[in-house]
């Protein structure tokens, strides 16, 4: 069976801090992994995607199959980063997304 | 807006009763999710419609149903409510794509049920 796990509910750091949330998988096919962003009151959007290894508003993520994990990171942490990110695979044969249970970013100033 | 919406906003209502959820996909896609989001179980898949057909379904109880019309719109119907069934429930969209379709959030249904 397929999981996501996001180890931390809560991730908290200052403005212009390094910041790296954790994703973890497990899947026997060839993964399809995406991050997902929930700001305050707003609807998931999109963040990035590894297919397309592209980086937006300054996050990266890269597939590392050796340890199962797909971990989200930014070199400097902004107030308006502050949000729920979860972290989802994406199921060939069933053709649904499996979500993490989310880590929310407090980006303090 | 183009994108996804879903209405309503906010429901409230009490157990045993039976609500329904509308979603509109944004134009031109063809796929609808739907997803529940409680604090308990976090964000879980329901169920899929391709064109009007059910494509996939998730951990989606009997109580609960939808489907998808012509116009593509869909609807979840939810029945015999239960405290537990109170939840955020968002819909997704997606157009056909090459390996992947990228899913696309509506705003979510706030379901109270007391």
């Amino acid at each position: 069976a397929q999981r996501v796990t996001q180890p931390e509910k809560l991730l908290s750091v200052f403005k212009g801090a390094p910041v790296e949330l954790k994703c973890n998988y497990s899947y026997s096919g060839s993964p399809e992994l995406f991050w997902y962003v929930q700001y305050s009151r707003q609807r998931l959007q999109l963040l990035l995607r590894h297919i397309s290894r592209e980086s937006i508003k300054g996050f990266t993520a890269d597939l590392n199959k050796g340890e199962t994990s797909f971990h989200l990171k930014k070199p400097f942490a902004q107030e308006e980063d502050s949000a729920m990110y979860y972290c989802a695979l994406y199921n060939n044969a069933g053709n649904m997304l499996t979500f993490g249970g989310g880590t929310r970013l407090m980006v303090k100033p | 807006d183009s994108g996804v919406t879903q209405t309503p906003k906010h429901l409230i209502t009490a157990t045993g009763q039976r609500v329904t959820l509308r979603c509109s996909p944004r134009s031109g896609d063809l796929s609808v999710y739907w997803y529940q989001q409680s604090l308990d179980q976090g964000l879980q898949f329901l169920i899929q419609y391709y064109n009007g057909e059910e494509r996939a379904k998730g951990n989606i109880l009997e109580r609960f149903s939808a489907q998808q019309f012509p116009d593509l719109h869909s609807e979840l119907n939810l029945s015999s409510l239960e405290l537990g069934d109170s939840a955020l429930y968002f819909c997704a969209s997606s157009a056909p794509g090459q390996l992947t379709d990228t899913q696309y959030f509506g705003p979510g249904t706030r379901l109270t049920v007391l």
